[in-house]
């Protein structure tokens, strides 16, 4: 079936560092959601992306869907404490002539002490 | 504002048990309601949804099922839970199609099976 790839799957930073985190999908992607979930909470959506090659911005987060609508990155610029938790991607792709949100396994952001 | 409720906030189920979690939805009509498990450490999977009173659509095969007996009111449920139901489940909502839109979630049941 669609799969959504994400990764990698955790990545320690230092506090001013950059971050990115990666989703390929085998097949075309409408749309692309983001969501963060922090330690012990629940994902909270970001933002989505639609278009080809898309980017939006949200302060120090950057998110681009890719020309072919297969891939998507979220960068964040100079990390901060409160950055930390899980990223999740969700492509919207097309299963057995049914649309469905494909969620990537997510990449975990970790703070260096 | 829009709120959705979920309980219990933790569960520790015997295997062969039963389950019943709850969701309820504040402030919106006829939400699209969902289910997602996830366990420790990975990703989302999708249990079921709901765009409308008794209509629910499964996703996985298992031994659960799901039920929307009012329009904010969603259900999850097992006769006899297996070692493998472990996991936090989410109730999520939107409005129309959640591929669409965003997805507001709730604060999840963290379930143990033992």
């Amino acid at each position: 079936g669609q799969q959504v790839m994400q990764i990698p799957q955790y990545q320690h930073v230092q506090e001013g560092e950059d971050f990115t985190t990666y989703c390929n999908s085998s097949t075309t992607l409408s749309n692309i959601q983001w969501y963060k979930q922090r330690p012990g909470g629940h994902p909270v959506f970001l933002i989505q992306l639609v278009k080809s090659g898309e980017v939006k911005k949200q302060k120090r987060l950057t998110f681009q869907f890719g020309e072919a609508k297969k891939n998507s990155s979220l960068h964040i610029t100079a990390t901060q404490t409160t950055d930390v938790g899980t990223y999740f991607c969700a492509g919207l792709g097309v299963m057995d002539s049914n649309y469905q949100l494909i969620w990537g396994a997510g990449t975990k952001l970790i703070i260096k002490p | 504002s829009q709120t959705i409720h979920q309980w219990p906030a933790t569960l520790v189920q015997p295997v062969g048990s039963p389950l019943s979690l709850e969701c309820t939805v504040e402030g919106t009509s006829n939400p699209n309601l969902y289910w997602y498990r996830q366990a420790a450490g990975r990703g989302l999977q999708l249990l079921f949804y709901s765009v409308g009173i008794g209509q629910i659509s499964s996703e996985v095969p298992q031994n659960l099922s799901a039920s929307r007996p009012q329009d904010r009111q969603f259900i999850l449920s097992s006769k006899k839970l297996l070692l493998s139901d472990s996991g936090f489940y989410l109730c999520a909502w939107s409005v129309g199609a959640g591929w669409n839109n965003e997805q507001f979630f709730g604060p999840g049941t963290r379930l143990t099976v033992l």
